[in-house]
């Protein structure tokens, strides 16, 4: 069972646009992650948020995360060719050990 | 310098042989996962392990086995009693106080 769920599946923006991705998970969790692929490729890590987070920033990323609501959100801003990727959100809960993906956002930036 | 190198990148098996996908890791990290990532599904998890000599199954473990045996390596077996073993595998590792996980540049299985 895959735990969250990215919104929307598909994004196209203009390059210098703002790319926002929404997840939604399904049980209490630790801490959440989103990560992104390049086509063809391993995944990176970007961000890490814990559950007594609410928002966290790095560079032009910007997670935002609603316990109550069981949701996250990614922010990025002022979009890039290169950030063209296929994101995804990640939950674990326990002890780390079990890290379940959601079926990922695939980000187009037109330049 | 430190990462996670899965081998073979691309590999083709007729219809009911095994084959083995390896991954070693160099970062002494002390779990380590195997994901399948289908299009449009994401990633599925398929084992892990915490430590060397123990490994739980993930979502979907039925036709897979693994071992580990060291701490460094944890190589997947696709038996062919997995039915639709083509796809994208992914293999992970992170240290167990820290949830990043850091992944290798996959193995691509396609079966004939």
């Amino acid at each position: 069972s895959q735990q969250g769920e990215e919104d929307p599946q598909a994004l196209s923006i203009q390059e210098g646009e703002n790319a926002t991705m929404n997840c939604s998970y399904k049980t209490s969790i630790n801490n959440l992650q989103w990560y992104r692929q390049n086509s063809g490729r391993g995944l990176v890590h970007l961000i890490l948020i814990r559950s007594n987070e609410r928002e966290k920033h790095s560079g032009r990323l910007r997670v935002t995360l609603d316990t109550s609501k069981k949701s996250s959100s990614l922010l990025i801003t002022a979009s890039r060719a290169a950030d063209t990727a296929s994101y995804f959100c990640a939950t674990d809960s326990g002890g780390y050990q079990k890290v379940t993906f959601g079926i990922g956002t695939k980000l187009q930036v037109i330049p | 310098d430190g990462g996670i190198t899965q081998s073979p990148k691309y590999l083709f098996r007729k219809e009911g042989q095994n084959v083995t996908l390896s991954c070693e890791q160099n970062l002494n990290h002390d779990a380590m996962y195997w994901y399948r990532q289908d299009p449009g599904q994401g990633l599925r998890l398929i084992y892990y392990s915490q430590i060397v000599n123990d490994f739980q199954k993930g979502d979907i473990a039925e036709g897979y086995s693994v071992s580990r045996e060291k701490k460094e390596s944890f190589p997947l077996t696709v038996t062919s009693a997995q039915k639709n073993p083509t796809a994208f595998y992914l293999c992970a590792s992170n240290g167990l106080r820290s949830g990043e996980l850091f992944f290798g540049e996959g193995s691509r299985l396609t079966v004939l």
